[in-house]
C-alpha cells in the first residue's frame, strides 16, 4: 500500500496480558518511529529505528515495553503484563533517511486495558 | 529540551471565517517545525513544515504558517475554513540530531455551519 499500515486497529487486553502491535512502514523508508498518544494529549515519542538498528529508546516508559524491527521493514511493539495506564493509541511513523523529521503516520492501534 | 505549547485547547469558528491556531516552541537553535492534522480515528497527516528559508510556508488544504523567531511562534492560518477542516491540530518541533518529534497538546477545531 501507499501509506503506513498498523494492525490491529483496536485491541482490548485484560490487565496482565501481553500484546503485540504491528507496523508496516512505507516501502523504502529507512526510519521508523513509535509514539504513544494518551486520550486528549499529543503523541509522545517512544522509540526510533534506522533500518534494523534501534537508535533511540529513551521514550519507552518501562522495561515492559519492547520494540523490534529485525529485517529493517516491519516493526513490532510488544507490551508485557499490560496495565491500565498503558491504554492509549500507539502510532507508528516512517520517513526517508534524508528527511527523518518528515514523518508519515499510520492510523494507530487503540489499546484498551481492562 | 525542546517543548511545544498550544495555548488553545478548543476553538470554534464559523464556516467561511478565517482561522489562526497558535503554537509556541522552546528550543535554543533554529528548530524544524511542523503542523499535523488528525481526524477522528485517523492518524496524523502532515499539513506543512518549516526547515529554513522563507518564514511563510504554504501547505496542503489551503493552510499556511509563519515562523517568527522573535516570538518563538509558528502559527497556523487559513483565510476561509470549510466544515471538513474540523479536526485536531498538532504543532510539533524537531531538534537536529534527535530525530524524534515533540508535539504540543493539540487544538480541537469545531466549525459552526
Amino acid at each position: 500500500g501507499a501509506g503506513v499500515s498498523q494492525s490491529p486497529r483496536y485491541k482490548v487486553a485484560k490487565r496482565g496480558q501481553d500484546v503485540a502491535l504491528r507496523c508496516d512502514p512505507i516501502s523504502g523508508h529507512v526510519s521508523l518511529f513509535w509514539y504513544q498518544q494518551a486520550l486528549g494529549q499529543g503523541p509522545e515519542f517512544l522509540t526510533y529505528f534506522q533500518n534494523e538498528a534501534q537508535l533511540d529508546k529513551s521514550g519507552l516508559p518501562s522495561d515492559r515495553f519492547f520494540a523490534e524491527r529485525p529485517e529493517g521493514s516491519v516493526s513490532t511493539l510488544k507490551i508485557q503484563r499490560t496495565q491500565q495506564e498503558d491504554s492509549a493509541v500507539y502510532l507508528c511513523a516512517s520517513s526517508f533517511g534524508q528527511h527523518p523529521y518528515e514523518q508519515y503516520f499510520g492510523p494507530g492501534t487503540r489499546l484498551t486495558v481492562t | 529540551a525542546q517543548s511545544v505549547t498550544q495555548p488553545d485547547i478548543h476553538i470554534t469558528v464559523s464556516e467561511g471565517a478565517s482561522l489562526e491556531l497558535r503554537c509556541n516552541y522552546s528550543y535554543g537553535a533554529t528548530p524544524y517545525l511542523f503542523w499535523y492534522v488528525q481526524s477522528p480515528g485517523q492518524g496524523l497527516q502532515l499539513l506543512l513544515k518549516y526547515f529554513s528559508g522563507d518564514t511563510l510556508v504554504q501547505g496542503i488544504k489551503g493552510f499556511e504558517a509563519e515562523f517568527k523567531r522573535s516570538q518563538s511562534s509558528f502559527n497556523l492560518r487559513k483565510p476561509s475554513v470549510h466544515w471538513s477542516d474540523a479536526a485536531e491540530y498538532f504543532c510539533a518541533v524537531g531538534a537536529a540530531g534527535a530525530q524524534k518529534l515533540v508535539f504540543g497538546q493539540g487544538t480541537r477545531l469545531t466549525i459552526n455551519p
